[in-house]
């Protein structure tokens, strides 16, 4: 049983524009949220994470939106550059839980045409 | 050292052999984890090791499966009588503390089973 879900395995947008991707999440327990950009032959690296606490955490380009009662998030990106171009993963945590283990999507792969 | 290293970055593997996959951590980073990520799938929580403590191995999928971290660094998955379906990315992780943004990932194994 999936508990977090990217229900989109790709997305294409044009540079410039805005990229919106999106994931749910089925265990109430989780309580952070994580986003990781991994490009090919590489391992996942950190972009941007939220605390349940919150609603909106936003770092330069990257903002990541969270909607608890309907256990949703989102990443926007903007504007898109070719750059971003790579597998986003969503990922949770239950911060209560001890050992910190996260909880994936099966990622969703993001092409900004120039 | 400067990342977290893993080897082989590939390997191939005939069926019914053992391997082992080495993981070098961060230096002083306490808190170090393993992933796969199998085709079309996201990334699936396999074992954590924290400090001496004693390992979580919830999510190890087998006895075939199995994990040592000597010395609070170096870990070392094994996977023995390998099949198929083990064919996955195997990736480590660590962090200097318990907690999913300060999780640094290696760029993987690619584990082949033939």
């Amino acid at each position: 049983d999936q508990q977090v879900k990217q229900n989109s395995p790709s997305l294409s947008v044009q540079e410039g524009r805005i990229s919106i991707l999106n994931c749910d999440y089925t265990n109430s327990m989780f309580d952070y949220f994580l986003w990781y950009k991994k490009y090919p032959a590489e391992g996942p690296t950190f972009l941007i994470s939220i605390s349940s606490i919150k609603d909106k955490n936003e770092d330069g380009r990257f903002t990541v939106f969270l909607n608890k009662s309907a256990k949703h998030l989102s990443l926007h990106i903007v504007p898109s550059q070719p750059g971003d171009s790579a597998v986003y993963f969503c990922a949770a945590t239950d911060s209560g839980a001890g050992s910190y283990q996260l909880t994936f999507g099966k990622g969703t792969k993001l092409s900004v045409i120039p | 050292g400067a990342g977290v290293s893993q080897s082989p970055s590939n390997k191939v593997t005939e069926k019914g052999k053992d391997v082992e996959l080495r993981c070098d951590p961060i230096s002083g980073h306490t808190a170090l984890y393993w992933y796969r990520q199998s085709l079309g799938q996201g990334l699936e929580f396999l074992i954590y090791f924290q400090g001496n403590s004693a390992p979580d191995k919830s999510g190890l999928p087998s006895d075939r499966f199995s994990a040592e971290r000597t010395g609070g660094s170096v870990s070392t998955l094994t996977i023995q009588r390998t099949q198929q379906e083990d064919s996955a990315v195997y990736l480590c992780a660590s962090s200097q503390y318990r907690g999913g943004h300060g999780y640094t990932f290696g760029s993987g194994t690619r584990l082949t089973v033939v």
